[in-house]
């Protein structure tokens, strides 16, 4: 039972370039997360999704986009990377919104 | 917006002590409290979760939480510490609504032998 899987698992980018995270989970949620973890500053929400079809901001949302592709995929896009987002990305999914959160194992960006 | 407090970015204990981690948070009605803990480059994983119901909520791995209105408080606690509980741990709160959840700063927990 493979959870939440999110690719890559480590990336390196120069300031500008775009890239696209990728996190699918196997649970059937309806509810899909994405979160930045910086030192001392918790988990903020970036993005998320409560449903198919429905994308909303969170607290950090400038610089990133989001697609819901269906139920299972939810994705993080940046699109001109800076160094300010070199971060943990974790994505979570939940049964519905307000439910318990089932975490990936993150991706480590750095943006030189 | 809510707001979640976690006093002690660092808190160190002996193995067989008491565990106290703090957290408070601001909410003008009752939310839904979490304790996350997260391992070494690993994700979150939930040890307990209060939701109106008893004010005293169990968790995994001998952990326990109780929630305290008056306060504004749901620190987590467990009588014993052991090695393997040497982790980083989250106190979140979602809205009355659901739709997002604010986590704090994170605690971590250091067990001395």
């Amino acid at each position: 039972n493979a959870g939440v899987t999110q690719t890559p698992k480590f990336q390196v980018l120069k300031t500008g370039q775009s890239m696209t995270l990728q996190c699918a989970q196997d649970m059937n949620h309806n509810s899909m997360y994405w979160y930045r973890q910086d030192p001392g500053m918790g988990l903020r929400l970036i993005y998320y999704s409560a449903s198919e079809g429905t994308t909303d901001k969170g607290e950090v949302p400038n610089g990133y986009n989001v697609s819901r592709l269906n139920k299972r995929e939810f994705s993080l896009r940046l699109e001109s990377a800076a160094p300010s987002q070199t971060s943990v990305y974790f994505c979570a999914s939940s049964e519905a919104t307000g439910n318990i959160q089932y975490f990936g194992a993150g991706t480590r960006l750095s943006v030189l | 917006a809510q707001s979640v407090t976690q006093l002690g970015s660092h808190v160190s204990v002996s193995e067989g002590a008491l565990v106290l981690l703090r957290c408070n948070y601001s909410s003008s009605v009752p939310p839904y409290l979490f304790w996350y803990v997260q391992y070494p480059n690993q994700g979150l994983q939930l040890l307990l979760k209060y939701t109106s119901a008893a004010t005293l909520v169990k968790g995994i791995n001998g952990f326990e939480a109780e929630f305290k209105k008056s306060e504004t408080s749901f620190h987590l606690t467990k009588p014993s510490a052991h090695m393997s509980d040497a982790a980083e741990y989250f106190c979140a709160v979602s809205e009355y609504n659901f739709n997002k959840f604010y986590f704090g700063s994170g605690t971590k927990l250091n067990v001395k032998p």
